[in-house]
């Protein structure tokens, strides 16, 4: 069956843009993961949802960064003012109990 | 606080074996380890639950020390397609906290 995906793979935005990216989870799974991952790095915990719910937003850096899943399915991530800083690979995993399926990623490149 | 993995990276031929370690300053109830290669999205290999329960895909086998705070994976015999990244992560309510991982490369 189809794996979670992610759109855009890359984006380059210019500081102080605002940027949308987006997770599709696989069809059923409850439970979506956003991560951050630095070059060389093990993915960083940004937020959590169940279902529409997000439970956990405690790794969010800043209030620049907002995240939703309106409908309980799909999810956006949202980083408003981009910073160079905020330049990172930005990961989405879905679960449907405890392991986690991650999409590719979009890579974020701020100019 | 991340989980400490060890060794960094490792280097090994074909048919060797190997052991990466995950340890965590607070009390685990589950570890998962997953193996990134490089450019892709990291994959599943197995979680370790509180109580033993042990779930897992593929052929690689690991140990679960509550009282130590530590999580092993075992990779034996290695094949080429073993080279990668291994991360191993704790989670607590719903969030993951993962280790910067260990480079394993297998060579011919």
């Amino acid at each position: 069956g189809a794996g979670v995906s992610q759109s855009p793979r890359y984006k380059v935005a210019k500081r102080g843009q605002d940027v949308a990216l987006r997770c599709d989870p696989i069809s059923g799974h409850v439970s979506l993961f956003w991560y951050q991952q630095a070059l060389g790095q093990g993915p960083e915990f940004l937020t959590y949802f169940q279902n529409e719910a997000q439970l956990d937003k405690s790794g969010l850096p800043s209030d620049r960064f907002f995240a939703e899943r309106p409908e309980g399915s799909v999810s956006t991530l949202k980083i408003q003012r981009t910073q160079q800083e905020d330049s990172a690979v930005y990961l989405c995993a879905s679960s449907a109990r405890d392991e986690q399926y991650f999409g590719p990623g979009t890579r974020l490149t701020v100019t | 606080q991340q989980p400490v993995q060890s060794p960094q990276a490792v280097i090994l031929r074909e048919g060797e074996d190997a052991v990466i370690n995950c340890s965590s300053s607070k009390a685990l109830y589950s570890v998962h380890w997953y193996r990134q290669k490089h450019g892709e999205a990291p994959v599943f290999l197995m979680i370790l639950l509180k109580g033993g329960e042990q779930k897992g895909h593929e052929k690689i086998s690991a140990s679960f020390n509550e009282k130590k705070q530590q999580s092993s994976l075992y990779l034996t015999a290695s094949q080429l397609s073993y080279s990668g990244t291994y991360f191993c992560g704790t989670s607590n309510a719903g969030k993951s906290t993962f280790g910067d991982g260990t480079t394993l490369t297998v060579k011919p």
